[in-house]
């Protein structure tokens, strides 16, 4: 099956420093990647759309100058956390599309001092 | 605005019975309909995927059945057991474009 893989898994950074986590799509290529964000207790709220050499689609209300996302390649796309502060504190998830089916990533979880 | 609205939102069942969690959906435009499963700290996996054009698809234990006049989906777990104790997801999208997922049901199979 397709495999997705995140990196790091978890994080701990102080508050001001920023962070950059990577999604792989391992064993297929990816055109359309998503970043989540996922609090404890519930859903997944979909942060922006990554699309293969072209700049991502945020959601209302996700800033992109904070959030930034590339996808440089077809098999890896990274969100970066830019000055992050504790309220960034969070799950954050990767998916990416082969065929019309979403496969996710383990998750990295993020704690920000 | 929650495009797709799942419930229970909790769910106790004992071992060797049937674990059922409905969805609904407004946009008629949906004609994807995955069910992810997420264990604590993990991220959620794909379990079964349907499409508007066939009222019911089966892969193990895992049923999907599907109403599109009344625009409505539901996850049947057969025989459950405590190792499908973890949160399921319903979804639903336009081929190409982001899940809209559910709240979330978090399952409880009691031994």
């Amino acid at each position: 099956g397709a495999v997705v893989s995140q990196h790091p898994s978890w994080v701990i950074c102080k508050s001001g420093t920023s962070v950059k986590i990577e999604c792989r799509s391992l064993d297929f290529q990816a055109t359309t990647m998503f970043w989540y964000r996922q609090f404890p207790k519930q859903s997944l709220m979909l942060m922006a759309t990554s699309n293969e050499g072209s700049k991502a689609t945020y959601e209302q209300g996700v800033e992109k100058d904070k959030f930034l996302i590339n996808h440089a390649s077809l098999t890896l796309s990274t969100l970066t956390v830019t000055s992050a502060h504790p309220e960034d504190s969070s799950f954050y998830i990767c998916s990416a599309e082969e065929r019309e089916t979403q496969y996710f990533g383990p998750g990295t979880r993020l704690l920000v001092l | 605005q929650q495009q797709v609205k799942q419930s229970p939102q909790s769910l106790i069942v004992q071992k060797g019975g049937i674990s059922i969690i409905n969805c609904a959906y407004e946009n008629t435009a949906f004609d994807y309909f995955p069910w992810y499963q997420q264990f604590p700290g993990k991220g959620p996996a794909l379990l079964i995927a349907i499409r508007p054009d066939v009222s019911e698809k089966k892969e193990g234990r895992f049923t999907i059945s599907f109403n599109k006049s009344a625009k409505q989906f539901s996850l049947h777990i057969m025989d459950s057991q405590p190792g499908d104790s973890a949160t399921y997801f319903c979804a639903a999208s336009n081929s190409g474009y982001a899940l809209n997922f559910g709240k979330g049901t978090s399952l409880l199979v009691t031994p």
